[in-house]
């Protein structure tokens, strides 16, 4: 069956600088969606990549989905305390949604 | 506009009991599919929910099963409790008139954390 992965599991940061989470399928994806899951709360959508290639930009946050629609990245340029939590990246496969196991971001102030 | 609904935010059951939660879907919403998620995993797929039935079942007993209303509202039941059933569960819905070729956006609920003792 299709496998999500996701590196790294954790990630701490010192508040300002950049940093990038990588997302890896196992089989091929028609598309790909992050969400973002405070501490405490429920995921929450980011955003959904669709064409091969494409590359979204949210204020700071830059998601990325590969040529061969099989891996995707966030990357995050100075950091905030904002954004911790944990980030998720999800594809779909027969109408399933299969989730990666998140990087859990911490925020050095 | 409302968002995704569950009831209850918090339950306690020992083990062998049985436990029903409830979810209302977002506003103009039809489609609900339900998830597991262990502490520090990342939401697993039970099964979904259109036109009051089952249409996508991930791998899981059948001790869960689920309902779907005609108000689109949904219900998901956990027979024989096992300590392991302890987790968040969580409600999402989305809409199968934009479901076409790429899966809709899920909207999550705010989960119902359920303790198995």
């Amino acid at each position: 069956g299709q496998q999500v992965m996701q590196i790294p599991q954790y990630q701490h940061v010192q508040e300002g600088e950049d940093f990038t989470t990588y997302c890896n399928s196992s089989t091929t994806l028609s598309n790909i969606q992050w969400y973002k899951q405070r501490p405490g709360g429920h995921p929450v959508f980011l955003i959904q990549l669709v064409k091969s290639g494409e590359v979204k930009k949210q204020k700071r946050l830059t998601f990325q989905f590969g040529e061969a629609k099989k891996n995707s990245s966030l990357h995050i340029t100075a950091t905030q305390t904002t954004d911790v939590g944990t980030y998720f990246c999800a594809g779909p496969h027969d109408y399933k949604l299969s989730f990666g196991a998140g990087t859990t971001v911490t925020v050095r102030a | 506009d409302a968002g995704v609904t569950q009831s209850p935010t918090h339950l306690i059951k020992t083990r062998g009991q049985q436990v029903t939660l409830r979810c209302s879907p977002k506003s103009g919403h039809d489609t609900v599919s339900w998830y597991q998620q262990a502490l520090g995993q990342g939401p697993q797929f039970i099964f979904q929910y259109y036109e009051e039935e089952e249409r996508q079942r991930g791998n899981f007993p059948d001790r869960f099963s689920g309902h779907q209303f005609p108000n689109y509202s949904s219900e998901l039941n956990v027979n024989a409790l096992l300590l392991g059933d302890s987790a968040l569960y969580l409600c999402a819905s989305s809409s199968r008139l934009a479901w076409g070729w790429h899966t809709d956006t899920q909207y999550f609920g705010p989960g119902t954390r359920l303790t198995v003792l």
